[in-house]
Parts: C-alpha cells; sequence; structure tokens
C-alpha cells in the first residue's frame, strides 16, 4: 500500500532553474511532512519539514508548500546548483505512531552545469 | 558530536542464512528506528526501538528483530534470509521518539543475499 505518491522519478534541472518535486499522500492523520535528500552511498538527510497548519516554509533555496484540502505538498529547489544533484525522497508520519516515516518513491535530480 | 555509524558497510549472505547489523546511535540520543531500503526504492520502516523496548513495527515478518543496548545503540537481526531481503539497511537515532525530532540517519549497510 503506497501511501505517500512521489512524482517525478527523475528530474534534468539547468544549473540556475527551479527543481520541483511533488508528493500526495492519503492518510489524513499525517502531521509531519519532512524532505531527505541522500547523495549515493549515504544516509538520508533531513533539508526541510512542514506541518499542515501552514502552507509554506522557506529555508535558503528550499521551499516546501503544503495543500491540505489536495493532501499534496510539494519541494521547490531555487536557483539549482550542479551539488543538489541527489536523490529526493518526501515523507509523512502521525504523532500517534511515534517517529514512523512512510516515504515516497524518490526522485532522482540531475542539475546540469 | 558524532554521528550515526553502521557496521558492517557491505555484507554478502546466502539464502536461509541469519545475519545481525549494527547501528550507534548519535550522542544523546535514546532512540533509534530501522528501515530497509530495497534499490530504487524508498526506505520502508522496519521498528523503532525507544529506551530499549520495541516502540513501534512495520510490516515485517518476525524473523526481523531487534535489540536496544543500555548505551542505547542498536542490533538488527535477520533470520532466515530470502534473495529479497537484499537491500541497503539504515538506522537512525532521535533524541526522543516523538515525530518532531529529526531522525539523523546512518550510511546503512548493504546486504546482498545470494
Amino acid at each position: 500500500q503506497q501511501q505517500v505518491k512521489q512524482s517525478p522519478q527523475s528530474l534534468i534541472v539547468q544549473k540556475g532553474g527551479i527543481s520541483i518535486i511533488n508528493c500526495a499522500y492519503e492518510n489524513t492523520a499525517f502531521d509531519y511532512f519532512p524532505w531527505y535528500q541522500q547523495f549515493p552511498g549515504k544516509g538520508p538527510a533531513l533539508l526541510i519539514a512542514i506541518r499542515p497548519d501552514v502552507s509554506e516554509k522557506k529555508e535558503g533555496r528550499f521551499t516546501i508548500s503544503f495543500n491540505k484540502s489536495a493532501k499534496q505538498f510539494s519541494l521547490h529547489i531555487m536557483d539549482s546548483q550542479p551539488g543538489d544533484s541527489a536523490t529526493y525522497f518526501c515523507a509523512a508520519s502521525k504523532a500517534s505512531n511515534t517517529g514512523k516515516l512512510i516515504f515516497g518513491q524518490g526522485t532522482t535530480l540531475q542539475v546540469k552545469p | 558530536e558524532t554521528g550515526v555509524t553502521q557496521s558492517p558497510t557491505h555484507l554478502i549472505k546466502t539464502r536461509g542464512q541469519q545475519v545481525t547489523l549494527r547501528c550507534s546511535s548519535q550522542s544523546g540520543h535514546n532512540t533509534v528506528s530501522w528501515y530497509q531500503q530495497a534499490l530504487g526504492q524508498g526506505p520502508q520502516f522496519i521498528f523503532q526501538y525507544y529506551r530499549e523496548e520495541e516502540n513501534g513495527r512495520g510490516n515485517f515478518p518476525p524473523r526481523f528483530s531487534g535489540l536496544q543496548f543500555p548505551n542505547y545503540s542498536s542490533e538488527l537481526n535477520v533470520n532466515a534470509l530470502e534473495l529479497d531481503d537484499s537491500a541497503l539497511y539504515l538506522c537512525a537515532s532521535s533524541p526522543e521518539h516523538t515525530t518532531t525530532d529529526t531522525q539523523y540517519f546512518g550510511p546503512g549497510t548493504r546486504l546482498t543475499v545470494l
């Protein structure tokens, strides 16, 4: 059962462009939505996270947009850089499930110089 | 501050064997979660340990078991290995077991079952 669906599977962006990755979730009980970045040979690292009481959160070049009614959230990477080339995962969890993160399938981002 | 460490880095086993993977949590963290990441997929939650007790389990059979020690390090044991168990096994630690705490992931153990 895929509770968090992520798209696209892969993305190629030119340096300086905007990268957009989308996720949709099914369970309305989810109340924590983090995005993780994973480089080859490394574990995932938290980029940015949002809770459903806000519609947008920005940290540097990274912004999460959240649409509670549509059960969708997205990651925007502004001014994309070659160093941003990695696999990005969205995830969701609910407070009653004590830290169990449900991950999307991942998006491989390539930023061309 | 030392991050999450895992050992071994890589492991090759044959079907039917048993394996133990190890994780040292980040200093000051009392909660450890284990995830399985198949190639090209997102991590899947196996279980979580909080203060040496299992505190939540994903959809994995009982042959996946774990332990947490008084120093909060943890082991993942898998019995009767199957080919589909081939994956990257990730350990994540957090200061507490609430969802708002960031989970810090280790580099993982790559398990290959032949």
